[in-house]
């Protein structure tokens, strides 16, 4: 397997644009998370999905940020409008809940995010 | 609510030594999981070591170990023989496995590991 992946890999951006980050998971995982990584706050959870439908979005900042997952192989996370404060390292991860490495998240390589 | 802590923000060791990198948790849960996990300068994500809960051996990973003591809500890390490629940012994260957490991993906040030649 590819492992899971994220694009695009760099997004420069100004703000008051809408952005889009995209996810592939691996297949055959039941769950998707997205966080945020930034040098103030750490790693942040976001909002995270299970077979397609979102459990816990407590983490969106505001309603600037949505998440969509219409089926098992994407994911989106849009921003809009964008601002300076969501420049950040943006990850996708995607997890098993049977078979081998239940429970273990694998990340994407990340988006880095830069709101000018 | 769980949190995970590492006090130590930064650590460094000499090539072909060992290190320790410590972190606390706190949950009410009985069942979860805990995890390492490294972020080289690439910024990947990669997973280190697991163990579980109810499992009372620490878990080993060629030279990486975790001395695992519930009671205390302690998770360390040992990595034996350490090599230049160990250089890092490592976090101890928190996976609760029931309750209405399920699947949701709680980072600590990462201790830079810097490995001199």
């Amino acid at each position: 397997d590819a492992g899971v992946i994220q694009s695009p890999r760099h997004e420069v951006t100004e703000m008051g644009q809408e952005v889009t980050l995209r996810c592939k998971p691996i297949s055959g995982h039941d769950y998707l998370f997205w966080y945020r990584q930034t040098m103030m706050r750490g790693l942040e959870l976001l909002i995270y999905f299970n077979n397609n439908v979102p459990i816990d979005d407590s983490g969106m900042p505001e309603d600037r940020f949505s998440a969509k997952m219409p089926n098992a192989s994407f994911s989106t996370l849009k921003i809009q409008p964008s601002e300076p404060r969501d420049s950040a390292v943006y990850f996708c991860a995607s997890s098993p809940t049977r078979g081998q490495g239940v429970y273990e998240q694998y990340f994407g390589p990340g988006t880095r995010l830069t709101v000018t | 609510a769980q949190t995970v802590t590492q006090s130590q923000p930064e650590m460094s060791v000499q090539e072909a030594e060992t290190v320790t990198l410590s972190c606390t948790y706190d949950t009410s849960e009985n069942n979860y999981y805990l995890f390492w996990y490294k972020q080289p300068p690439s910024r990947q994500m990669i997973l280190v070591i697991r163990q579980e809960a109810y499992k009372q051996q620490n878990a080993t990973e060629n030279r990486f170990s975790v001395n695992f003591q519930k009671a205390a809500k302690s998770f360390s890390l040992k990595i034996s023989d350490s090599q230049l490629g160990d250089t890092a940012m490592y976090f101890c994260a928190l996976l609760n496995a029931g309750g209405t957490s399920y699947g949701k991993l709680t980072f600590g906040q990462g201790t830079i590991l810097t490995v001199h030649p």
